[in-house]
């Protein structure tokens, strides 16, 4: 089956800093990638994605690269501020599934200002 | 902006004891979920319904568990006999649909179920 890893396990960065979380799919199929943030006490929450027939995505401050040959993603955030810091979770679909998910182990990225 | 909503937002139970955690996907979406996440540990997949039924399951998702839409609005997960290991967070999540290309899914805030 699927197997999403995600590294690293905590971030901290300072405020206007980049960070950047990577993970690795091993489904070849799998063809759709999100990103979720989960704050404390929230359920997570979709912040980016990206589909397999796309290199990089961008949304204002953040941004997700695809790498299909090597199945790595990566989320990119810039300028990062301290209400960035959260769990963040990246996810993989089980292909021929209805909307199965694999998700990674999460980021809890801080960000001190 | 609409949500998925659940309660309790905190649920402690007895071991051997029943619970029912619920849901209010947000109400035009088709395929509803439930996951699962440990303390410290990934979010699982546990089911999925569409058209009043289960239409995948993973194998977490054992004879003590069972859902239901009980009615236009609602979707339950019931756990029969609770034991320790089913202490973690319970998210349920709501898709619009799922017509070959992946749709995005909005998640509820939890319900974190505590087995004593």
């Amino acid at each position: 089956g699927e197997n999403v890893e995600q590294h690293p396990s905590t971030l901290s960065v300072q405020e206007g800093d980049s960070a950047v979380i990577k993970c690795t799919y091993s489904d070849s199929a799998s063809n759709y990638f999100p990103w979720y943030k989960q704050e404390l006490g929230k359920g997570p929450q979709l912040i980016i994605d990206i589909r397999s027939n796309v290199g990089e995505k961008k949304d204002q401050r953040i941004a997700v690269t695809l790498n299909k040959t090597a199945k790595h993603f990566s989320l990119h955030i810039t300028e990062t501020q301290p209400e960035d810091s959260a769990v963040y979770f990246c996810a993989a679909n089980r292909p021929n599934t209805g909307n199965q998910f694999y998700f990674g182990t999460g980021t809890s990225l801080t960000v001190i200002p | 902006e609409p949500e998925v909503t659940q309660t309790p937002s905190h649920q402690v139970t007895q071991m051997g004891q029943e619970v029912i955690l619920r849901c209010v996907p947000i109400s035009n979406h088709l395929y509803f979920y439930w996951y699962r996440q440990i303390l410290g540990q990934k979010v699982e997949f546990l089911v999925s319904f569409y058209n009043n039924e289960i239409s995948e399951k993973s194998e977490i998702f054992d004879d003590q568990f069972s859902v239901e839409r009980p009615d236009g609005s609602n979707f339950t997960l019931k756990i029969r006999s609770t034991k320790l290991e089913d202490s973690a967070m319970y998210f349920c999540a709501s898709v619009l649909r799922a017509t070959g290309v992946t749709d995005t899914q909005y998640f509820g805030p939890g319900t974190r179920l505590t087995v004593l």
